[in-house]
């Protein structure tokens, strides 16, 4: 079945440090979301992205849609405390299973103030 | 605008029990899809409603059901539990389901004994 690589798996940095991390599959994506999950929570939504190329922030937070459909990379910068948690991707792909949303792992990101 | 709420929030049953979980979506959302989300398994999609229907589903097995009312409320049951269905079950919903955003619930944590 479709998978996704979600990298690194677990980063810890330094308060004002910037993040990168990133997903890619096996397959096009049509559709590329970005979720962060606090413990004992549901995951909320940071970036949806729709379009190969396109580039949207949300405050610290930019993500983007790769070229070739099968990758998304979020950045957050000047990292800070409240920034601790996990990090999901989540793509939707072109055919078959339209409202199926596909998880990566998680990347835990740990911040040291 | 109210988000989705799932209740219960917490919840222990026996080997063997059904278990019937419920999830409102947000106001004018018609789209609900249910998560599996476990430790080793990560987030796995159960099945998606759409106007009562069932649009998807994932690969679990048929003791797992829902669906979904005319107010767009949905339910999920798990009939015969086994120790493994341990987890945290995830609603979300969306407007069409199909390219849109999907915004969760904060899970129901599920832990059978």
């Amino acid at each position: 079945g479709q998978q996704l690589n979600q990298s690194p798996q677990s980063m810890f940095i330094q308060e004002g440090e910037d993040v990168s991390m990133n997903c890619t599959s096996s397959s096009i994506f049509n559709t590329w979301l970005w979720y962060k999950q606090d413990p004992g929570e549901g995951p909320v939504l940071l970036i949806a992205l729709y379009k190969a190329g396109e580039l949207t922030s949300n405050g610290r937070l930019t993500a983007q849609f790769g070229i070739t459909r099968k990758d998304s990379f979020l950045n957050i910068s000047a990292s800070i405390p409240s920034d601790v948690g996990i990090y999901f991707c989540a793509g939707r792909s072109l055919g078959g299973s339209q409202g199926n949303l596909i998880f990566g792992k998680g990347t835990k990101l740990s911040v040291k103030p | 605008k109210a988000g989705v709420t799932q209740t219960p929030r917490y919840l222990i049953k026996t080997r063997g029990q059904q278990v019937t979980l419920s999830c409102s979506p947000i106001s004018g959302h018609r789209s609900v899809s249910w998560y599996q989300q476990t430790p080793g398994q990560g987030l796995q999609f159960l099945f998606e409603y759409f106007s009562e229907t069932q649009r998807n589903k994932g690969n679990f097995p048929g003791r797992f059901s829902g669906r979904q009312f005319s107010n767009s409320r949905s339910e999920m049951n798990v009939s015969t539990l086994e120790l493994g269905d341990s987890a945290l079950y995830l609603c979300a919903s969306s407007e069409q389901g199909r390219g849109t955003e999907a915004f969760f619930g904060q899970g129901t944590r599920l832990t059978v004994v």
